[in-house]
């Protein structure tokens, strides 16, 4: 079993519509919970940065988090053509960028006009 | 925010040639820095964190004989597959850890092709 497990799409959604992306893990040890957004050919960005459960809104982004369940969630309201892009999660165990990262294999979305 | 390059973009070689990947942070220094190898349609792999003035360590499963690792300064980490082989073909990827933000920032990555 995959530490971290992502459904890796496509995922295909009308303009303005609410995206939900989402990834579980097995380690209950993680306790920093990351949302990158890769272009195709380019490096990861990160979009969101949530340390242990709750919720985190940043403008159209909200990052959901549940331990108990070992759950995360990325919304996207108002989805916009120029979010189309492969959304990974990923988390650690220790907190600092120095950590090591754990990937998910990453969620490609397709926001069509 | 703060920006890492990588180079080269893309690079095709042969089979049992050595190929060198720069990753810089342009515009801080980062005493860590890491490795990561992007296969088609999986996850990042994370293949080593790169230390500035001391050995790179490496996650299991990856040859450090095979990807030779140097970071000579706080803003430059080098990565040479060596022998490379069809196998090795992907998508590398660095990350420089920023002190102030406690973030990692990701390089454009470096597709590599070996014929």
């Amino acid at each position: 079993q995959k530490e971290v497990e992502q459904d890796p799409g496509p995922l295909s959604v009308p303009e303005g519509a609410i995206v939900s992306l989402n990834c579980t893990y097995s380690n209950s040890a993680f306790q920093y919970f990351m949302w990158y957004r890769q272009y195709s050919r380019k490096g990861p960005e990160l979009l969101m940065y949530t340390y242990s459960s709750g919720n985190k809104e940043d403008g159209r982004f909200t990052a959901q988090v549940d331990k108990s369940s070992k759950y995360i969630s990325l919304f996207i309201r108002d989805s916009q053509p120029s979010d189309s892009a492969t959304y990974l999660c990923a988390m650690s165990a220790s907190g600092g960028a120095t950590n090591k990262l754990i990937f998910g294999t990453g969620t490609l979305l397709a926001v069509q006009p | 925010g703060a920006v890492v390059s990588q180079h080269p973009s893309r690079v095709i070689c042969k089979s049992g040639t050595s190929v060198k990947i720069e990753c810089r942070s342009l515009d801080f220094q980062a005493t860590t820095m890491f490795w990561y190898r992007q296969f088609p349609k999986q996850s990042l792999m994370l293949m080593a964190t790169s230390n500035e003035g001391s050995k790179a360590t490496y996650e299991q499963g990856v040859e450090k004989d095979k990807f030779l690792i140097n970071h000579a300064s706080l803003t430059l980490s080098t990565l040479t597959v060596t022998s490379a082989h069809p196998e090795d073909s992907s998508f590398y990827i660095c990350s420089a850890h920023q002190t102030l933000n406690n973030e990692q920032f990701f390089g454009p990555g470096t597709r590599l092709t070996v014929l």
